[in-house]
């Protein structure tokens, strides 16, 4: 089983809709949360940063950790064709810094039809 | 966060020759990382880059391969040496700002060996 479990989709909704991502782990150790968005020909971009359980939320982006199921979901509201892009969730057991590392999914290619 | 730039967004080079990458920051940051990312493949992390010292290499990855430079707080670079088509590949710089913040990524060099 790999540490994480990301389904790599695509995933294709019409503009508007609510979009779920999820990510599935295998390491109860990990604490920290992350999603990042990357689009085409560009670097990942930190979007969402979780610590433990709990929802967060950022305008129309809720990030959820459910650490008893080891799931962690990224929810967009009202969609966007701009939200068109790779999400990758990361994760780590403690803050980063030293020899920690951060485990990162394989990424699911989102788009948003106009 | 920071302003990271990396230099080139892409390259073509033949088999047997080595490219160095390099990575400018636009503020000090407490550590820089090397990461590469393969279609359908998570982010891969290569090395650690330590100022002043050598890098800290991550299972499967090599100083005769990669060698890496980190000459200040700011700036380093990667080269990936004696290239072959498996090569090819994205490779990211990431950053650590201030310890134990989340990573934040360069747009990465798209490197493709003929």
């Amino acid at each position: 089983q790999k540490e994480v479990e990301q389904d790599p989709g695509p995933l294709s909704v019409p503009e508007g809709a609510i979009v779920s991502l999820n990510c599935t782990y295998s390491n109860s150790a990990f604490q920290y949360f992350m999603w990042y968005r990357q689009y085409s020909r560009k670097g990942p971009e930190l979007l969402m940063y979780t610590y433990s359980s709990g929802n967060k939320e950022d305008g129309r982006f809720t990030a959820q950790v459910d650490k008893s199921s080891k799931y962690i979901s990224l929810f967009i509201r009202d969609s966007q064709p701009s939200d068109s892009a790779t999400y990758l969730c990361a994760m780590s057991a403690s803050p980063l810094g030293g020899s920690e590392k951060l485990v990162f999914g394989k990424g699911t290619k989102l788009t948003v039809n106009p | 966060s920071a302003v990271i730039s990396q230099k080139p967004s892409r390259d073509i080079c033949q088999r047997g020759t080595s490219l160095t990458i390099q990575c400018q920051v636009d503020s000090q940051v407490t550590m820089m990382f090397w990461y590469r990312q393969q279609p359908g493949q998570s982010l891969t992390l290569i090395a650690t880059a330590n100022q002043g010292s050598e890098a800290t290499y991550e299972s499967g990855f090599v100083i005769d391969k990669f060698p890496i430079s980190r000459p200040n707080l700011t700036f380093s670079t990667l080269t990936v040496s004696n290239m072959s088509p498996e090569d090819s590949s994205i490779y990211l710089c990431s950053v650590e700002v201030s310890t134990g913040s989340p990573l934040h990524f360069g747009n990465g060099t798209r490197l493709t060996v003929t």
